[in-house]
């Protein structure tokens, strides 16, 4: 799990409520990453921003917001317009486009559940 | 575009024996390709990676893949399985050239069953 770091580990909330999950990285990595993993399926990207103060939608960015303030940090929002949030979110970063294979690296996890 | 197949949901080996997890790719340009293994209830660990060259690769704790541009695969490989390799195993491909955002893009997950 390196130099980033994900809080709380793991998150209960209430339906129609917002919450916001935590994402830092000590590694001066430029890109970082949300992604949405459920049970027995693969990764999903949320969001993902290149460099501070700009983010992108990914591919199932409905319910979801981000911001980009500053380089190590890159908060997730959880809105109750995000229908089915139970799941494990993932943070990753990476040193960006200045890097050739630009690998990602994966913080440890967040499980929020809905009750 | 770019996709990934790993078309394997689960893969039993013995302890001892060799192990093998498949993953093909689909890209327009030239691929990069990755291994990740999960544990339970923890975030992704790089195994390796392909960028050019070799066609065989080594990574952590043993690991090794091999690229074949004819086959389109990238199949995760270890001539010993232990035990404690027993985990979830994602191959990830980006396009070299045609992927304007960097974006990974993940396949489904292999669970791999190692048994005493």
């Amino acid at each position: 799990d390196g130099g980033i770091t994900q809080s709380p580990k793991y998150l209960f909330r209430k339906e129609g409520q917002n919450v916001t999950l935590s994402c830092e990285q000590n590694l001066n990595h430029d890109a970082m990453y949300w992604y949405r993993q459920d049970p027995g399926q693969g990764l999903r990207l949320i969001y993902y921003s290149q460099i501070v103060n700009d983010f992108q939608k990914g591919d199932i960015a409905e319910g979801y917001s981000v911001s980009r303030e500053k380089k190590e940090s890159f908060p997730l929002t959880v809105t109750s317009a995000q229908k089915n949030p139970t799941a494990f979110y993932l943070c990753a970063s990476s040193p960006g486009l200045a890097d050739g294979t630009d690998t990602q690296y994966f913080g440890p996890g967040t499980r929020l559940t809905v009750l | 575009a770019q996709s990934v197949a790993q078309p394997e949901d689960q893969v039993n080996v013995a302890e001892g024996n060799p192990l093998t997890v498949k993953c093909t790719y689909s890209v327009s340009g030239n691929p990069y390709l990755f291994w990740y293994v999960q544990y339970p209830n923890r975030g992704l660990q790089f195994l390796l990676k392909y960028i050019t060259g070799d066609n065989l690769v080594k990574g952590s704790y043993g690991f090794e893949a091999e690229f074949n541009k004819s086959q389109t695969s990238f199949h995760l490989k270890k001539p010993s399985a232990l035990v404690s390799d027993s985990a979830l195993y994602f191959c990830a491909v980006r396009d070299m050239w045609n992927n304007a955002g960097n974006m990974l893009t993940f396949g489904g997950g292999t669970r791999l069953m190692v048994k005493p």
